[in-house]
């Protein structure tokens, strides 16, 4: 069965410095998405991505934020100048279908850890 | 934005008994109803769903109730086993231009004791 993958699946980075995190969807996916998890807490919306552009975006989401799809396989987020409070498991999802038939697919998630 | 909220927050439950897990959701535009499973340290993955134009969907011990007028939408897992342990989130959806944008709820810890 396709999966969603993700890489790596666990970054440790300095405050300030840029990271990259990738994701492979799956390969008939025409949708795909963004989700954090800090510790403990809720996944939350990050950004949505159809056709070569951002769909939507939270307010998590801002400048210091960018996505992606360098090629037919990979999807990324950059994250600039990171902070400590980056620091949460990012998921990347994809599905085949924008709403309301929105299956969505999770990636087994970058740990990401700022110090 | 939409509001989602999950009632309980933690659930202790003997094996063998039911669980069920409330969520509650503000955008009446909301059409798409998912319950997300999340053992710890992993992904969320999809248990059961259902759509606006169904009130209630069944797979095996796991059910889904859904009352659009009241706004909320239930998990219901009967038979419970202990690998039925995890974080549940339930993620209304709607249709529109948010191309599928999961609002997750704050998470049930369900606990299930041998």
């Amino acid at each position: 069965e396709p999966e969603v993958t993700q890489t790596p699946s666990h970054q440790v980075t300095q405050m300030g410095q840029e990271v990259i995190l990738r994701c492979v969807p799956i390969s008939n996916h025409l949708y795909f998405y963004w989700y954090r998890q800090i510790l403990g807490q809720k996944v939350e919306f990050l950004v949505s991505f159809y056709n070569n552009e951002i769909s939507e975006k939270s307010e998590i989401f801002d400048d210091q934020f960018s996505v992606e799809r360098p090629d037919g396989s990979n999807f990324t987020l950059k994250i600039r100048s990171t902070k400590l409070e980056d620091s949460a498991m990012y998921f990347c999802a994809s599905s085949e279908q924008g709403s309301p038939s929105n299956e969505q697919y999770f990636g087994p998630g970058t740990r990401l850890t700022v110090t | 934005g939409e509001n989602v909220e999950q009632h309980p927050s933690t659930l202790s439950v003997q094996e063998g008994d039911s669980a069920v897990i409330k969520c509650t959701y503000s955008d009446s535009a909301s059409n798409y109803f998912p319950w997300y499973k999340q053992e710890l340290g992993k992904r969320p993955q999809l248990i059961i769903d259902i759509r606006s134009n169904v009130g209630e969907k069944k797979d095996q011990r796991i059910a889904v109730t859904l009352n659009k007028t009241a706004k909320h939408f239930s998990l219901h897992i009967t038979e419970t086993q202990p690998e039925d342990s995890a974080v549940y989130f339930c993620a209304p959806s709607r249709g529109g231009t948010s191309y599928g944008k999961l609002t997750f709820g704050q998470g049930t810890i369900l606990t299930v004791h041998p």
